[in-house]
């Protein structure tokens, strides 16, 4: 089994200043490791996602993630962040094994503000 | 273009009524799931399919059933509706059995047991 911690539950940063999200999860097997966001009344959508190769990904928006297996994390950065990017943001990993569902984290609600 | 849609998008009921959510997707995908989102729980799972008279439980299965008689759709059935079912019911999608798919989301269907 697969839990996801996401250790801040409101980010609120200033418009045009980076932001991290942090992320980390634990499992016994290898994973999968995707970012979802989901904007105010909508559905969630991908925002990245992590599968093997290279450790740093990018995803739409100007969002990245790098995945560490060492400290088992995945923390998505933005250099400059807009107010459109205010959403919530969830971190979620399946099995690589197949036949696996997603887990998801809390959530974390990033507050972008002039 | 392909979607995914849930109705009603918002409903009321009373403790004790069964109630049914539709989700109905034309991406032809053969993976449908449902989930509850909670404030301070982030997105749990319910039930899911990987085809056609397939279904399984997930993490929060109890009081919910579901059956999938074609691949385009997945009601969600709460078969004596209690206070704690209010939550917000998200379905999502995906084409492959195995990971690494990407899932996609439905806009929401609020629902408020009194």
């Amino acid at each position: 089994a697969q839990s996801v911690t996401q250790l801040d539950s409101q980010v609120p940063v200033f418009e045009e200043a980076p932001v991290e999200l942090r992320c980390n999860y634990s499992s016994s097997v290898s994973v999968y490791l995707f970012w979802y966001v989901q904007y105010p009344n909508q559905g969630l959508q991908l925002l990245l996602k992590y599968l093997s190769g290279s450790t740093l990904v990018k995803g739409i928006n100007g969002f990245e993630a790098e995945f560490n297996k060492s400290q088992t994390s995945f923390h998505l950065r933005k250099p400059s962040v807009h107010i459109s990017d205010t959403a919530e943001y969830f971190c979620a990993v399946s099995s690589v094994s197949g036949y696996s569902t997603l887990t998801f984290g809390k959530g974390t609600m990033l507050l972008v503000s002039p | 273009d392909a979607e995914i849609t849930q109705s009603p998008r918002h409903k009321i009921t009373e403790t004790g009524r069964q109630v049914t959510l539709a989700c109905h997707q034309t991406w032809n995908h053969n993976n449908m799931f449902w989930y509850r989102q909670d404030l301070g729980h982030g997105l749990r799972l319910i039930h899911y399919s990987y085809g056609v008279q397939d279904t399984n439980k997930g993490e929060v299965s109890d009081g919910y059933s579901v059956s999938r008689s074609n691949t385009e759709d997945l009601p969600l059935t709460l078969e004596s509706a209690a206070s704690s079912q209010t939550s917000v019911y998200f379905c999502a999608s995906s084409e492959f059995q195995a990971n690494p798919d990407t899932q996609y989301f439905g806009p929401g269907t609020r629902l408020t047991v009194l």
